[in-house]
Order: structure tokens, then C-alpha cells, then sequence
């Protein structure tokens, strides 16, 4: 089954630790996205990427890191200089051109401890 | 400032109680308009796109229309399974293909 594969479902993170999120799609998606969701607000983008080896900034990139070496993979890296991490993440991919509707994982929840 | 607004914040209604969600954008440029279902603690599903004003799209009880300014999402005779939060979010020119979401729409049919 195609689908964006998210790992883990849940993690703790301890103060100052950075931790990273693991994002997979079979799609042969050329875009992948990731949002950050909190209660009562709208998903938010946090970084983007078109093609494999270059990503931009979203509207809340302070404190996150990707990289895209692979299609398929896009990782984020949450690092201890975001000082409110805890929040639902989620990723996303869609075609480059054409019909440009984005698919999402099933999230990953991060909460600080 | 382009910028997504859903109303009501919630909603519930009693089964088969047929109602519309709102979705109304401020956006230079439309290039499409996209409505997700979310369960609690997963991830968002697909529903629909729409791209121009007047376009309609259909599935089971669910209808999504589009105007120059905003898009309902129409629920006729709703069971209880289709409880969810519904987002709408917008493409626009310029955003490449940037995703701009509303808070979401929490929907509770009763039985």
C-alpha cells in the first residue's frame, strides 16, 4: 500500500535534548511538508522541500532542522533551541505539478518532560 | 494577509440533522481549495479540491462548493461516524504548492 509512514507514533523529550522524527512516503511524491498542529489552531508549516537535497523554511522554521537526501525520506530534527515543542507533528507529500492535494502521516506526538 | 477562517468552531447535531461548514479565505490569487476529515490523534484525511467558483464535488454525505470567497461543506442526514474535525486549507499563487489551514470545524453527530 502507498502511503507517508511516521515514526514514532509517541515521544518524551527531556529539556535540551534534540530528537528527531522520522518521515517515509512510497508515494514517488517530489514534495514533502511538515506542520506542527496545537489545540485550537490551524496547522502550521514548519519546512518544505520540492526536490531532494533542497528545502525552505515554512512560517515557524526557529528551532526545527530537516534534510532530504532521499525521495522518500524527509526527517525533522527538533532542537533544544525550540523552547515550546510540545505539539502534534505532522508530515505530508504531493505531486509537484498536476492535482497538488497533500497526503499526511499519521503524526507524531512530541511532549517535553 | 492571506488568512483561512472556519466557522463554527464546533458543531453538534443530532443524526440526520443536515448542516454546512464555512470556510471563507482572504488569498491573492486562488489556485486551489482543499477540505481534510481528522480523527482525533491522527493524521488528516483527503477529501476534496476544488479550483474555481461554481465547482461542486460530491462523496456519500458529504458535498464541498466554492465560491469567489469562501466554500461550504454540506452534511446531509449525518450518522455518527462522520464525528470528526473538518479542515479546509488554500494553495495560492506565489505559495508554490504552501498549504494555508483553517482551525478546523469539530463536529459531533448524536444518535
Amino acid at each position: 500500500d502507498g502511503g507517508i509512514t511516521q515514526s514514532p507514533k509517541y515521544l518524551f523529550r527531556k529539556e535540551g535534548q534534540n530528537v528527531t522524527l522520522s518521515c517515509e512516503q512510497n508515494l514517488n511524491h517530489d514534495a514533502m511538508y511538515w506542520y506542527r498542529q496545537d489545540p485550537g489552531q490551524g496547522l502550521r508549516l514548519i519546512y518544505y522541500s520540492q526536490i531532494v537535497n533542497d528545502f525552505q523554511k515554512g512560517d515557524i522554521a526557529e528551532g526545527y532542522s530537516v534534510s532530504r537526501e532521499k525521495k522518500e525520506s524527509f526527517p525533522l530534527t527538533v532542537t533544544s533551541a525550540q523552547k515550546n515543542p510540545t505539539a502534534f507533528y505532522l508530515c505530508a507529500s504531493s505531486k509537484a505539478r498536476g492535482n497538488t492535494e497533500a497526503f499526511f502521516g499519521q503524526g507524531t506526538r512530541l511532549t517535553v518532560v | 494577509e492571506d488568512q483561512v477562517t472556519q466557522s463554527p468552531e464546533a458543531l453538534r447535531l443530532q443524526e440526520g440533522e443536515s448542516s454546512s461548514l464555512n470556510c471563507s479565505y482572504t488569498v491573492s490569487g486562488l489556485r486551489g481549495l482543499f477540505w481534510y476529515r481528522q480523527d482525533p490523534g491522527k493524521g488528516p484525511e483527503f477529501l476534496f479540491t476544488l479550483y474555481s467558483a461554481g465547482e461542486e464535488k460530491e462523496k456519500e454525505r458529504l458535498k464541498a462548493t466554492l465560491t469567489k470567497k469562501e466554500s461550504f461543506l454540506h452534511i446531509t442526514a449525518p450518522k455518527p461516524e462522520d464525528s470528526a474535525t473538518y479542515l479546509c486549507a488554500v494553495q495560492f499563487s506565489g505559495g508554490y504548492n504552501k498549504l494555508i489551514f483553517g482551525a478546523g470545524t469539530r463536529l459531533a453527530v448524536h444518535p
